[in-house]
């Protein structure tokens, strides 16, 4: 089993709408990873988890809110978005971050497709 | 910091055409390659990962080289098919220098369209 599950697949939400995002995998990984995707544009990271801790921010803004419950789910809060922030958000994982892994290839899900209005 | 850049952005073939992807990347300290597979809306596939000590990988009619020293990357499609339309995506893996965690850098992409 390979899958990595996002739910839900749409949301729609006001500027001051809280809501959350939810990504599962049971393949035993112990990286997990969020990725935001605009239209036409390649994935480009925003965090990273390793072993349930936060490993890598890129710099994003306290608006998105990352958590890691346990090594199968990682979730992103959202909070006061704005209209910029519609985009594709994609979760992975993969077995791990550590150097010496044979490989460590991640695996992604369908993505959660969010409009911000 | 790592740039990733792909040629063509788009690529028109007729069904039963052999081709061929290319991806450049700026710098050469990197762990590994993936090519992936975007179909539109959805998430990404992994193609193939080549490790950096490796020149190639294969899987089907994928193939999928590496020369780290150039920083670049070819992917071969071996008598396309429709099925295989999508966006085609490589990404470098590198670790944060003196550290052990690494993040992927995406290209932006080659369109795929084969036609019957």
């Amino acid at each position: 089993d390979t899958e990595v599950t996002q739910t839900p697949k749409h949301l729609v939400m006001g500027m001051t709408n809280k809501k959350s995002l939810k990504c599962e995998q049971h393949m035993g990984h112990r990286a997990m990873y969020w990725y935001k995707q605009k239209a036409k544009k390649p994935p480009e990271l925003m965090f990273v988890y390793s072993y349930e801790k936060l490993s890598i921010n890129e710099s994003v803004p306290s608006r998105f809110s990352p958590e890691c419950p346990n090594s199968s789910l990682l979730n992103l809060h959202l909070h006061a978005l704005q209209p910029e922030d519609s985009a594709l958000y994609l979760c992975a994982s993969s077995q791990g971050q550590a150097k010496g892994l044979a490989k460590n290839i991640q695996y992604f899900g369908a993505g959660t497709r969010l409009s911000v209005l | 910091k790592q740039e990733v850049t792909q040629i063509p952005a788009a690529l028109s073939v007729p069904e039963g055409e052999n081709l061929v992807l290319n991806c450049s990347f700026t710098d050469s300290a990197i762990y590994n390659l993936q090519w992936f597979r975007q179909d539109p809306g959805k998430g990404l596939t992994s193609l193939l990962l080549i490790q950096s000590s490796q020149r190639e990988q294969t899987s089907g009619r994928l193939n999928a080289s590496l020369d780290k020293s150039s920083g670049r990357s070819t992917l071969y499609i071996a008598a396309s098919q429709p099925g295989d339309s999508a966006t085609y995506l490589c990404a470098v893996f590198r670790y944060a220098g003196g550290t052990s965690y690494g993040k992927l850098t995406f290209g932006q992409g080659t369109i795929l369209t084969v036609h019957p």
